[in-house]
């Protein structure tokens, strides 16, 4: 059984759409994070939180410590949104991440 | 945050080649940087967490006289495949914490292997 399970696998939306993506994870974390992966493979870290919630610009991200979930909301999704998007968690310090299998976001004009 | 570099971004070579991959942290001293792989449609995978100036920490799995890690200084850190085959054709990508502790990671661009 994979420690991160996100849900959706696959998801597209039209333009403008509410986008929620969750993760699960099922051991003890020093930070959640959330990464971008574009089709050439490049990944952006969009975030790192370990309590309560973050936004940056459309983009929000929480955290429920207690149940171990995680949520990526997109506001007014945008075609250039599409990619894929990773949950993974660091147990600390000097740890590498491990993560999930992602979500594959498709936006349609 | 830090900005990486990673060379080269693809390589397609014949099996039994040695490859050697390249990060470099631009901006900031690293001490540690992590190599990952991905194999098409799977997760990404830790392989090694690369220490400045000691040996690396490689992940259960991983042979490390397979995939030779140096990080000779704080800028750079370097994967080798040795004698490729194959079963190794992946996407390789490294990153560097942007700071001590827990920290936003920064990623190179990847490198794409295609072992003939």
């Amino acid at each position: 059984k994979n420690e991160v399970e996100q849900s959706p696998q696959n998801l597209t939306a039209q333009e403008g759409e509410f986008i929620t993506i969750n993760c699960s994870y099922s051991v003890g974390i020093s930070a959640l994070h959330w990464l971008q992966q574009h089709p050439g493979g490049g990944i952006v870290s969009l975030f790192m939180l370990s309590s309560g919630k973050k936004k940056h610009g459309r983009l929000i991200a929480t955290i429920n410590i207690q149940e171990k979930h995680s949520s990526l909301h997109i506001t007014a999704s945008h075609p250039r949104d599409s990619a894929v998007y990773i949950c993974a968690y660091s147990g600390g310090g000097a740890d590498g991440l491990t993560f999930g299998k992602g979500t594959h976001l498709i936006i349609q004009p | 945050g830090a900005v990486v570099s990673q060379h080269p971004s693809r390589v397609i070579c014949k099996s039994g080649t040695s490859v050697k991959i390249e990060c470099r942290s631009l901006d900031f001293q690293a001490t540690t940087m992590f190599w990952y792989r991905q194999f098409p449609k799977k997760s990404l995978m830790l392989m090694a967490t690369s220490n400045e100036g000691s040996k690396a920490t490689y992940e259960q799995g991983v042979e490390k006289d397979k995939f030779l890690i140096n990080h000779a200084s704080l800028t750079l850190s370097t994967l080798t495949v040795t004698s490729a085959h194959p079963e190794d054709s992946s996407f390789y990508i490294c990153s560097v914490n942007d700071g001590p502790g827990n920290q936003p990671q920064h990623f190179g661009d990847g490198t794409r292997l295609s072992i003939l």
